[in-house]
């Protein structure tokens, strides 16, 4: 069965300190691999998604995701976070059959506290 | 673009008693539409996948007899939680997913639920 990873559950930063977010995955075929943000008292938002093409895909906020297929990763990085970074980030992945499928598979989650 | 909206926000009911929760893309037409559970402290888990015009997909060991899913148009899907006990309390998330944004998924805001 497919799963996902997130190896930190609670991860506190000082403001301007440098993020990095484990993400792993287990499935041998083509997967879509996102990272989705949520604010407290907010909905999920999507941060970034990587479907094909350049392994280091952008997001919004400055976020950005690198791709190792060799090491079923995909980790979530900001240079220098903020204090309007604190919020709680899901890795998932939807793995492909053939043609499109649409079940996404997440992690348990990252809680990320910056602190000022 | 790209709004899912989920009513109630919130809602206490008694144990025994059915409740009906909405998901309903506001800007967008979606055919598929996916409702999760999320434990506290715990990831999505998926419980369904709701497709317009026919039954739903429900994921093993999710009752279908229980979580009746209901997708009568290209904007709405309902979720009902019937003879609702306690240990159905949890926070209760849709998705939807819309048409020409391969594999993407916008997320409602949520719908919480304590059964008392």
């Amino acid at each position: 069965a497919q799963s996902v990873s997130q190896h930190n559950h609670h991860v506190i930063l000082s403001e301007a300190a440098s993020l990095e977010l484990g993400c792993n995955y287990s499935y041998g075929g083509t997967v879509n691999l996102f990272w989705y943000v949520q604010y407290p008292g907010q909905h999920l938002q999507l941060l970034l998604k990587y479907f094909s093409g350049d392994p280091l895909v952008k997001g919004i906020k400055g976020f950005e995701a690198e791709f190792i297929k060799s090491k079923f990763s995909f980790n979530l990085r900001k240079p220098s976070v903020q204090w309007s970074d604190t919020a709680e980030y899901f890795c998932a992945v939807n793995a492909r059959y053939g043609g499109a499928t649409n079940k996404l598979i997440f992690g348990t989650g990252t809680l990320l506290a910056v602190q000022p | 673009g790209a709004v899912v909206s989920q009513h109630p926000s919130r809602v206490i009911c008694k144990s025994g008693t059915s409740v009906k929760i909405e998901c309903r893309s506001l800007d967008f037409q979606a055919t598929t539409m996916f409702w999760y559970r999320q434990f506290p402290k715990q990831s999505l888990m998926l419980m369904a996948t709701s497709n317009e015009g026919s039954k739903a997909t429900y994921e093993q060991g999710v009752e279908k007899d229980k979580f009746l899913i209901n997708h009568a148009s290209l904007t709405l899907s309902t979720l009902t939680v019937t003879s609702a006990h306690p240990e159905d309390s949890s926070f209760y998330i849709c998705s939807a997913r819309r048409e020409g944004f391969y594999n993407e998924q916008f997320f409602g805001p949520g719908t919480r639920l304590t059964v008392l």
